[in-house]
């Protein structure tokens, strides 16, 4: 089965420019998480969804950030304008709701800011 | 916010010799998880905790859930070249009847030496 898939892999871009992450997640899971792993900070809630609704965005640092789920099967992570503080690894993870089901992780963007 | 307080922050060891590590948190969890991240890829489950108490063994790795639901730990008996990696713990709050985000520790590098 084809688990949670992220494109692109690696994206660097200069500051100022907008910023996409894609997001596939494993079908079937109702749930839809995005995160941020920094060396300092380490991995970080950013936003979740529910059956392709927001349900948290606390973890959203700017308003910068922006998130959407317009199905099922497809997540975006819009930044505009990058920063070079954003520069970190992304992920996506998706789950089930019924009964408590552990997250599965996709393999990440590794996004660099100039 | 939890937070969760892993230790150690990395491990030196010879190949063979048993691993010890752990997670504290002044939260309760409903569920905790433990993954293992390696270079370019997203973290990786290894064993799910579900109940205060529960002790889970997946091959040579073993966790327990705490009684307190405070606290969890993995153990990694007769290591081996390709346990090489970060483990991170991750603890799970159910609220309002759907799951949360994760909450991660900021992992422990195991390193092995031929």
């Amino acid at each position: 089965d084809a688990g949670v898939i992220q494109s692109p892999r690696h994206e660097v871009t200069e500051m100022g420019q907008e910023v996409t992450l894609r997001c596939k997640p494993i079908s079937g899971h109702d749930y839809l998480f995005w995160y941020r792993q920094t060396m300092m900070r380490g991995l970080e809630l950013l936003i979740y969804f529910n059956n392709n609704v927001p349900i948290d965005d606390s973890g959203m640092p700017e308003d910068r950030f922006s998130a959407k789920m317009p199905n099922a099967s497809f997540s975006t992570l819009k930044i505009q304008p990058s920063e070079p503080r954003d520069s970190a690894v992304y992920f996506c993870a998706s789950s089930f709701s019924t009964s408590p089901q552990p997250q599965h992780f996709g393999d990440g963007t590794r996004l660099s800011i100039l | 916010g939890q937070q969760l307080n892993q230790s150690p922050q990395s491990m030196f060891i010879q190949e063979g010799e048993d691993v010890s590590m752990n997670c504290t948190s002044s939260s309760i969890f409903n569920t905790w998880l433990w993954y293992k991240q390696e270079p370019g890829e997203g973290p990786v489950l290894l064993i799910a905790l579900y109940k205060a108490g529960e002790l889970t063994s997946n091959g040579r790795l073993t966790a327990q859930f705490g009684i307190t639901r405070k606290d969890s730990f993995l153990n990694i008996s007769a290591s081996i070249p390709s346990d090489v990696g970060i483990y991170f713990c991750a603890g799970l709050v159910y609220s309002g009847g759907g799951a949360d985000g994760l909450t991660f520790g900021k992992g422990t590098h195991l390193i092995i030496q031929p």
